[in-house]
C-alpha cells in the first residue's frame, strides 16, 4: 500500500448522515491530502494538511471536514451538508510538499443510498 | 481549478506499439508529474520532471517538458496489456499542492 492505508474500501451513506473516511500513513511524512474523483474526471482537492493540528481548504471543501490530531492520521468526514457525496475519495501523502511526488492510498468509494 | 489538460482524452493502440499522451498547462510551474491509475484503484506516481529539465526517462517511459509551449508529453514504448490505465499529469508550483488534469484513458489492444 506504499505506506498509506485507506478504509473502508466501500462505504454507503444514508441521506442526512455523516460518515468518516480513514487515512493512515506510517512513513512519518508531514503532508497529507484528500481528493475527490468523479467518473471520467480528474482529481479535485478537498483539504490538505502540512503539519499536525493545521489544515487548509482545497478547491471543494464545502460539506467536508478534517482533523489532524496525529501525524499519521488524516480522517475526512463527509457531512450531511455535502449534497452530492457519491464519488471515489483518495488520500495521499508526500514529503517536501509534493516536490518528489505523491503516494496515494487505494481509495474509498462512497455511495449514497 | 484545473491546470493541466491531457490530450487525447482516450487512446487505443495495438500491443507493442508506442503510446504518446500530451499535457498542456496555463501558468508557470516548478515541476510536472505523471501518474497512472488502474480502474478503481489509487494513483501511482510514474515520473517527475522539473522546470529546468527537458527530458527524463524511466524504463519504457520517456517524458519531455517544453516550458516555452507550456506542454509535456509522456511516451510509453513497446506497450503491454498491463499499460491499460488512465494517465494523469499534475503540475506543481513549488507550494503546498499540485493540480491534476482530467486524464487520458489508454487501452492496449491484444
Amino acid at each position: 500500500d506504499g505506506g498509506i492505508t485507506q478504509s473502508p474500501k466501500y462505504l454507503f451513506r444514508k441521506e442526512g448522515q455523516n460518515v468518516t473516511l480513514s487515512c493512515e500513513q506510517n512513513l512519518n511524512h508531514d503532508a497529507m491530502y484528500w481528493y475527490r474523483q468523479d467518473p471520467g474526471q480528474g482529481l479535485r482537492l478537498i483539504y490538505y494538511s502540512q503539519i499536525v493540528n493545521d489544515f487548509q481548504k482545497g478547491d471543494i471543501a464545502e460539506g467536508y471536514s478534517v482533523s489532524r490530531e496525529k501525524k499519521e492520521s488524516f480522517p475526512l468526514t463527509v457531512t450531511s451538508a455535502q449534497k452530492n457525496p457519491t464519488a471515489f475519495y483518495l488520500c495521499a501523502r508526500s514529503m517536501d510538499r509534493g516536490s518528489h511526488g505523491y503516494t496515494f492510498g487505494s481509495g474509498t468509494r462512497l455511495t449514497v443510498v | 481549478s484545473q491546470q493541466g489538460e491531457e490530450d487525447p482524452q482516450a487512446l487505443s493502440i495495438q500491443e507493442g506499439e508506442n503510446a504518446t499522451m500530451n499535457c498542456s498547462y496555463k501558468t508557470s510551474i516548478n515541476n510536472l508529474q505523471w501518474y497512472r491509475q488502474n480502474s478503481g484503484r489509487g494513483l501511482v506516481h510514474l515520473i517527475l520532471i522539473r522546470s529546468n529539465e527537458r527530458e527524463k526517462h524511466s524504463g519504457r517511459l520517456r517524458v519531455t517538458l517544453d516550458t516555452s509551449k507550456k506542454s509535456s508529453s509522456l511516451l510509453i514504448t513497446a506497450s503491454r496489456a498491463a499499460d491499460t490505465a488512465s494517465y494523469f499529469c499534475a503540475t506543481g508550483r513549488g507550494g503546498d499542492k499540485i493540480i491534476f488534469g482530467k486524464g487520458t484513458r489508454l487501452h492496449i489492444l491484444p
